[in-house]
């Protein structure tokens, strides 16, 4: 069974980077795409960027200037990075897996909130 | 950029009954919507994509339907398990989420 673990600190200073680690396990990274959504208080659902099977990356235009995902094979893992994060960056962060074309999100690991405060 | 409106934000049932929530995309999606079901503290589980086809595992009495702008996600005979929170998603041109809908026990 596929499974996704998010994890990484629960508060970051504002103007600080925002660092969050996503561990799967049960299917390779290698495979499909892999990538961020973010839910924010209020409930609001917000697609962040993804990284292919081959580590190609496609980011959120509302993002791209200050994400990066990057990923380790050897570990099956990927990762996120936000930087010069805000009070407006505050949400719970999900990993998940992409499928099928066009793709949507089939398996999402449960989430880690971020908090972002001084 | 396409917008998803759902709706209704809050929605009570008593079990047994059948509820209906809706999603109006800004434009076609040519019925890429999927529906996921998230209960608090767990990840959002995917029910139905492509407006109708139900993932497996998902029971018989969740159902979707709809065309071009306006598509529906109906549970029938609603069961305690179902006490969640339901988001619809497009993904025709990106990804952009309905607001969710809570659904509670009347």
């Amino acid at each position: 069974e596929v499974q996704l673990q998010e994890s990484g600190p629960g508060l970051v200073k504002p103007s600080q980077s925002l660092s969050l680690t996503c561990s799967v396990t049960g299917y390779s990274i290698t495979s499909n795409y892999w990538g961020w959504i973010r839910k924010f208080p209020g409930n609001k659902m917000e697609w962040m960027g993804y990284i292919s099977y081959s580590g190609s990356t496609s980011y959120n235009p509302s993002l791209k200037s200050r994400i990066s995902i990057t990923r380790d094979t050897s570990k099956n893992q990927f990762f996120l990075q936000l930087n010069s994060v805000t009070t407006e960056d505050t949400a719970t962060y999900y990993c998940a897996r992409w499928r099928g074309i066009p793709n949507y999100f089939d398996y999402w690991g449960q989430g880690v909130m971020v908090t972002v405060s001084s | 950029d396409i917008q998803m409106t759902q709706s209704p934000p809050s929605l009570s049932a008593s079990l047994g009954d059948k509820v209906t929530i809706t999603c109006q995309a800004s434009q076609n999606i040519n019925k890429y919507i999927a529906w996921y079901q998230q209960k608090p503290g767990k990840a959002p589980r995917l029910l139905i994509r492509y407006t109708s086809t139900l993932e497996s595992g998902t029971p018989s009495r969740f159902s979707g339907s709809g065309s071009g702008r306006d598509y529906s996600f109906s549970i029938s005979n609603v069961e305690s398990e179902d006490i969640a929170s339901y988001y619809c998603l497009q993904y025709v041109n990106l990804w952009t989420f309905g607001g969710g809908t809570k659904l509670e026990l009347k």
